[in-house]
């Protein structure tokens, strides 16, 4: 099966600090969508930033960037000058044929006043 | 707000009983909608790919005659829970993917089961 593996179960990181998470993929697919989604206590699951395989530039949200490679597999995500509402467990997934979401097991990112 | 709306947030429900969750899309069609089983702590895992007017397609392990689904609108898809008993006891969310809106997919808020 292909895979999305995120290695860190839980990161901290101090108000208005940068804190990035890191995920890596196994894919067949020379074109696919790469997503990171934001789930905080109340479950809902946030769109946080998406990449298409095919665009050689990083996504950039606001205070959220990615730092893409392709050849690597790696999609990690930048969290910029972050805050207490950043605080939710973030998955990385990918989307496979059909638009299925394959995620990774997630990381608790906890803001530290 | 939400774009995809799920009812109900909670339902406790009877061993043996058949309980539905119903996944709306609210403002587009949605000609495919996904569901999803997070444990506590745990990451989503896709049961079932729901495509409007054909029968769903489960994902290897998933009971289709336990978790019956039906997406018989392009706004409306349900999921089943038949005879209930408490190890289906979880967090159900749907999304939606619809023919306007690329490839973004659009979450529900989920739906606790609670089986006694």
């Amino acid at each position: 099966a292909q895979t999305v593996t995120q290695s860190q179960p839980e990161m901290s990181v101090q108000e208005a600090e940068t804190v990035t998470l890191s995920c890596t993929y196994d894919t067949s697919e020379s074109d696919y969508y790469l997503f990171w989604y934001k789930q905080p206590p109340s479950r809902q699951m946030i769109l946080v930033i998406r990449q298409e395989a095919y665009k050689q530039q990083n996504a950039t949200e606001n205070r959220f960037s990615v730092n893409f490679q392709k050849a690597a597999k790696s999609f990690s995500l930048k969290i910029s000058d972050s805050q207490l509402g950043d605080a939710a467990m973030y998955f990385c997934a990918r989307m496979e044929y059909g638009n299925k979401l394959v995620f990774g097991a997630g990381t608790i990112l906890r803001v530290k006043s | 707000g939400a774009v995809v709306s799920q009812h109900p947030s909670w339902v406790i429900c009877k061993s043996g009983t058949s309980v539905k969750i119903e996944c709306r899309s609210l403002d587009f069609q949605a000609t495919t909608m996904f569901w999803y089983r997070q444990f506590p702590k745990q990451s989503l895992m896709l049961m079932a790919t729901s495509n409007e007017g054909s029968k769903a397609t489960y994902e290897q392990g998933v009971e289709k005659d336990k978790f019956l689904i039906n997406h018989a609108s392009l706004t409306l898809s349900t999921l089943t829970v038949t005879s209930a008993h408490p190890e289906d006891s979880s967090f159900y969310i749907c999304s939606a993917r619809g023919s306007d809106r690329g490839n973004t997919i659009y979450f529900g808020e989920g739906s606790w089961l609670t089986v006694v």
